[in-house]
């Protein structure tokens, strides 16, 4: 059974560019969650659909960043326009309905210049 | 709010030698607490996870973590340590019984072993 995947695994855009992030989940789960970590600090939450449906999007940091699901199956993560802050491992994670174990990707580098 | 503390940002030990990496979590709650591994190159692997129940938890890879409610704490153990060990270590806190399933993690211990 294929894990959760993330690309592209290394993105290097310039400051003001969009990148956009993709993943796809283990088939099955409706849980599926985007967390960051920055710089070496701990990996934060951003963000929790269930199946299409934002569940809670408490830690996006602001309206550059735009998250969707179309379909309850793969999720893009958009950011636009890309700040130097914004560098660093974007995780995606999935998880069955009930479930108490969240797959991870491997994490996709982004470094913005 | 739940937070985590990883202290040690950096451990280094022998190859054979015993492990223990420190959580300590703030919850108001009792927590559901996870160790994760991310070795280079790869995602977060689940080590193992604490719900209830016993309070020493068996893993994978041979790890065991120690949940004590009176510290506030979730020590990550291995009585003799692999080569193909070093990594970097997170624990987590989740607060699933809010509905809220979003975990939140410690800053992360790496840890070097020397031959």
């Amino acid at each position: 059974e294929a894990g959760v995947t993330q690309f592209p695994s290394h993105s290097v855009i310039e400051k003001g560019q969009t990148v956009t992030l993709r993943c796809d989940p283990i088939s099955g789960h409706d849980n599926l969650y985007w967390y960051r970590r920055v710089m070496g600090k701990e990996i934060k939450f951003l963000l929790h659909f269930v199946k299409e449906s934002k569940q809670d999007e408490s830690g996006m940091p602001n309206n550059r960043f735009l998250a969707e699901r179309t379909g309850g199956t793969y999720s893009t993560l958009k950011v636009q326009p890309a700040e130097l802050e914004d560098s660093g491992v974007y995780f995606c994670a999935s998880s069955q309905v009930g479930g108490t174990e969240a797959f991870f990707g491997q994490g996709t580098r982004l470094t913005v210049v | 709010a739940q937070s985590v503390t990883q202290p040690d940002i950096h451990i280094t030990v022998s190859e054979g030698a015993s492990l223990e990496l420190r959580c300590n979590y703030s919850y108001g709650a009792t927590p559901y607490l996870f160790w994760y591994v991310q070795s280079p190159g790869q995602g977060l692997q689940l080590l193992l996870k604490y719900f209830s129940g016993d309070t020493l938890v068996q893993g994978i890879k041979g790890f065991e973590a120690e949940f004590k409610r009176s510290q506030s704490s979730f020590n990550l153990r291995k009585p003799s340590v692999h080569w193909s060990d070093a990594a970097e270590y997170f624990c987590a806190v989740g607060a699933m019984d809010t509905g809220r399933r979003a975990l939140t993690f410690g800053s992360g211990t790496r840890l070097q072993v020397q031959p």
